[in-house]
């Protein structure tokens, strides 16, 4: 099973500023990698798809970069709504996800 | 508008059994491949199965924490995903999402999920 390792854990950011978000994966998934935002209380939202490709109605504000097992989401110019819990997903062998990265107010 | 309504979940005795529904609306539900991801209280998230189109003679996958127990079926007729869970065990207790999986031929992510639905796994 390839094993996802999100860092960190929890990052602190001011609102405005940019947030780096990291993912590793245990072996190579190829660009095969997704980003999920979930707010408290609800399902998982699709941000990025294919390491970079953002999904229908993401801001430009959320990006992602990437390939073989070091990955990155970076979130410009922080809003009130971005502060909540972001996942990482291969699917280039089965579907594993990452622990989470949970993005607080500075 | 694309929709995807879980039911069914509620509390369950230990080796009980549960069926879960997912009914869809707003899209061909018969293209997409169509899988439950579930959530334990303040977890992460784990993939549970998936169920492919006809097209694809309605293959079904398993996690290896469920395989045996657990059956994906699906009604292309009534666009609707079921999720029979037998054996039920204390660690099966999560909020479970049923989720519809991008078309794209070999890049088969998770395009939009339901808002959910609680089982609770308790004596």
């Amino acid at each position: 099973e390839i094993v996802m390792t999100q860092s960190p854990a929890t990052l602190s950011v001011s609102p405005g500023e940019r947030a780096t978000l990291s993912c590793r994966a245990s072996q190579s998934v190829s660009g095969n990698l997704a980003w999920y935002q979930q707010k408290a209380g609800q399902a998982p939202r699709l941000l990025i798809h294919d390491a970079s490709t953002r999904a229908t109605g993401i801001p430009a504000r959320f990006s992602g970069s990437g390939s073989g097992t070091e990955f990155t989401l970076t979130i410009s110019s922080l809003q009130s709504e971005d502060f909540v819990v972001y996942y990482c997903q291969q699917y280039y062998s089965g579907y594993t996800f990452g622990q989470g990265t949970k993005l607080e107010i500075k | 508008e694309v929709q995807l309504v879980e039911s069914g979940g509620g509390v369950v005795q230990p080796g009980g059994s549960l069926r879960l529904s997912c009914e869809a609306s707003g899209f061909t539900f018969s293209d997409h491949y169509m899988d439950w991801v579930r959530q334990a209280p303040g977890k992460g998230l784990e993939w549970v199965g998936r169920i492919r189109n006809k097209v694809n003679s309605y293959i079904t996958e398993y996690a290896a924490s469920v395989k045996g127990r657990f059956t994906i079926s699906r009604d292309d007729s009534k666009n609707s995903l079921s999720l029979q869970m037998n054996s039920l065990k204390t660690e099966d207790t999560a909020v479970y999402y049923c989720v519809r999986v991008s078309t794209t031929v070999s890049k088969r992510y998770f395009d939009f999920w339901g808002r959910g639905t609680l089982v609770t796994v308790s004596s």
